[in-house]
């Protein structure tokens, strides 16, 4: 059974800051993984898909990288901004027809003016 | 904003009652999924449909149904609420052939 997770579970940091949030999965046999904001009782938004034969995507100030031999993925945010504090999860899926998403717990993040 | 709309955004319900929420794919997209998120937790997967049949689902009860329609609208039915249902209910939708999936901003369901 694929398990994610992210830790640590909440995060703060002084607006400015390049910061890297980490996703770790136990089942490497993961077609691709996606990085998603959500704010506060809202839906996701899907920041970057990354396919199972890529090793990186980037768009604007946000780059992810996957390793699926050790089972992670970090997103990186460079020069972070009040704007970013959301929460961050990460999600995997497999190959076929059911290509069903197993999410982590997600990483809240708090960019302080 | 992803073209993925649910309705409605909030609904209260008393245990043992019955809900349907609504969601309407986004244009193209054949396929729909529904997941589960409770408070601090990350999404859980109830079910897919793909052309109006179900062909993947969670561990989640029969009590939660589902319905596509020729258009990819979709219904999500869940009987007998319990109160651990009250949860943000999510609909994702994708196109065929590809696997970067749209979720809508949510149906937030509590059981009283």
């Amino acid at each position: 059974k694929q398990e994610v997770t992210q830790i640590p579970a909440a995060l703060s940091v002084p607006e400015g800051e390049n910061l890297v949030l980490n996703c770790s999965f136990t089942d490497s046999a993961i077609y691709n993984l996606q990085w998603f904001r959500q704010d506060p009782g809202k839906g996701l938004t899907s920041l970057l898909l990354i396919q199972s034969s890529q090793r990186e995507q980037t768009s604007g100030r946000l780059n992810a990288s996957l390793d699926k031999s050790s089972g992670r993925s970090t997103l990186y945010i460079a020069a972070s901004q009040p704007g970013d504090s959301a929460t961050y999860l990460c999600a995997v899926s497999g190959a076929g027809a059911n290509s069903k998403l197993t999410f982590g717990k997600g990483i809240t993040l708090s960019v302080r003016p | 904003e992803t073209g993925v709309t649910q309705s409605p955004t909030h609904l209260i319900k008393t245990r043992g009652q019955q809900v349907t929420l609504r969601c309407s794919s986004q244009s193209g997209h054949n396929t729909v999924s529904w997941y589960q998120q409770a408070l601090g937790q990350g999404p859980q997967f109830i079910f897919q449909y793909y052309r109006e049949e179900e062909n993947g689902r969670g561990n989640f009860p029969p009590r939660f149904s589902g319905l596509q329609f020729p258009n990819y609208s979709s219904e999500l039915n869940v009987n007998a609420l319990e109160l651990d249902d009250s949860a943000l209910y999510l609909c994702a939708s994708r196109r065929g052939g590809s696997y970067e999936q749209y979720f809508g901003p949510g149906t937030r369901l509590t059981v009283t």
